[in-house]
Order: structure tokens, then sequence, then C-alpha cells
């Protein structure tokens, strides 16, 4: 069975400093992983995607995660927080069969002035 | 172009009573899901839609659930008798084809659903 876990629920991050979300794969192979944050009241908002092509994968706003095999880790940065980028985002892997999504907890990003 | 849409935005209604919840996927789009937002659940798949092949009822949570396709486009997404464990942000997504894990999957603003 595939997962993915969020190591952290809430993240707190003052304006301007580097933006590090965790996330953690669980898969029997080679998993396609995806990013999506939820700002309040919204939609979820295709982040990247890693579709095991370049591990390093480049996204929207400046966010950018690497996939590592080693670690089974797919975490999500960005050097300069934004206060826009205050939101709620998911790790996500694609499930086998029908690539139904299989949902991370969440991680609630907070920018602080 | 148009992304996904969802009706009714907000839902309130009465336990044991019957909701419906409406989704217009992205045209030309032949794959749909259902996914459900809760705060003690998160978000979980409920059911998926490809093309003319026979659904994916496997995340239906209870037999109160049902979903239909009709033309391979709008979706409809039936819950009967409400109790109050439904209230749930009910959200809508399509892709492309729905044949290839690296696919993206385009999300509407979901239906916010109340059960008092």
């Amino acid at each position: 069975a595939q997962s993915v876990t969020q190591l952290d629920s809430h993240v707190s991050v003052s304006e301007g400093t580097p933006v590090l979300l965790r996330c953690n794969y669980s898969s029997s192979y080679s998993p396609s992983l995806f990013w999506y944050v939820q700002h309040p009241n919204k939609g979820l908002q295709l982040l990247l995607k890693y579709t095991s092509a370049a591990t390093l994968v480049k996204g929207i706003n400046g966010f950018e995660a690497e996939f590592k095999k080693s670690e089974t880790s797919f975490h999500l940065t960005k050097p300069s927080a934004h206060m826009s980028d205050a939101a709620e985002y998911f790790c996500v892997v694609s499930g086998t069969g029908t690539y139904k999504y299989i949902f991370g907890t969440g991680t609630r990003l907070k920018v602080l002035a | 172009g148009a992304g996904v849409s969802q009706s009714p935005s907000n839902k309130v209604t009465e336990k044991g009573k019957d909701v419906e919840l409406r989704c217009d996927p992205i045209s030309g789009h032949t794959a749909l899901y259902w996914y459900r937002q809760s705060l003690g659940q998160g978000l979980e798949f409920l059911i998926y839609f490809q093309g003319n092949s026979a659904p994916d009822k496997s995340g239906l949570p209870s037999d109160r659930f049902s979903a239909e396709r009709t033309g391979g486009s709008v979706s409809t997404l039936t819950i009967q008798r409400t109790q109050q464990e439904d209230s749930a942000v009910y959200l809508c997504a399509s892709s492309s084809l729905g044949q290839g894990a690296g696919e993206t999957q385009y999300f509407g603003p979901g239906t916010r659903l109340l059960v008092l």
C-alpha cells in the first residue's frame, strides 16, 4: 500500500526566511508525488509534481522539491517566505489502478511579519 | 479556460434529508474524482469515473452515498438520509485521461456541507 506522512502539522517562519515542509512516502514501486496548496476557503492548487524524471522539481511561486529515494522523502522548500505563502500544504502520492490521490494530513504554514 | 466548477458552494441541511452535490469537470477530461475533506479524516478518496468504465466506488463510506456521471461529463454525488458526520467539504477533481500515475488532477472549489 502507498502512503505519505507529513512530519509537521504546523510550521511557522518569518517573512524572508527559508521554508521547509517535510514529506516521507511509502511505495512498493517508483511513485508519482505531488505538492498541493490550499488557501483558506479555496480549492487545491498544484505546486509541483515528480514523475520519475529529474529528481529536483521546480514549481510555481518559487517552490521546489527534491525526490530522494534513499530517504523516501519529498520535502518542499522555498528560499524566502512571503506573507502570501501562508496556507495549508498537502503532499500527495498517486495510487495504483485508478490513480486516485492519497493525501498526507497537511502542514499549515504560518508566515510571521 | 474554465476550471472545475461545483455547486452549491455551501449547503446546510437537516439530519435525515437527502442532498445532491454537482460537479462540472474541465471540458474534455475523461476522468473525474470525488474526495471528502473533514476535520477528523483529512482528505479521502470517495469515487472515480473514467470514460465508460465501471466506476471505482471503493472509497464510499456507506450505502447512503452514491454518484453518477451523465454523458461522460457532469457528475452528481448524492447523500441520502444525511448524518452529522457527513458534514465536510466535498471536492471534485478531473484529469484528462485518468490513465497515468503522474497525471495532474484539477480540483474544484468544493461544496461545504453542514448537517444540523
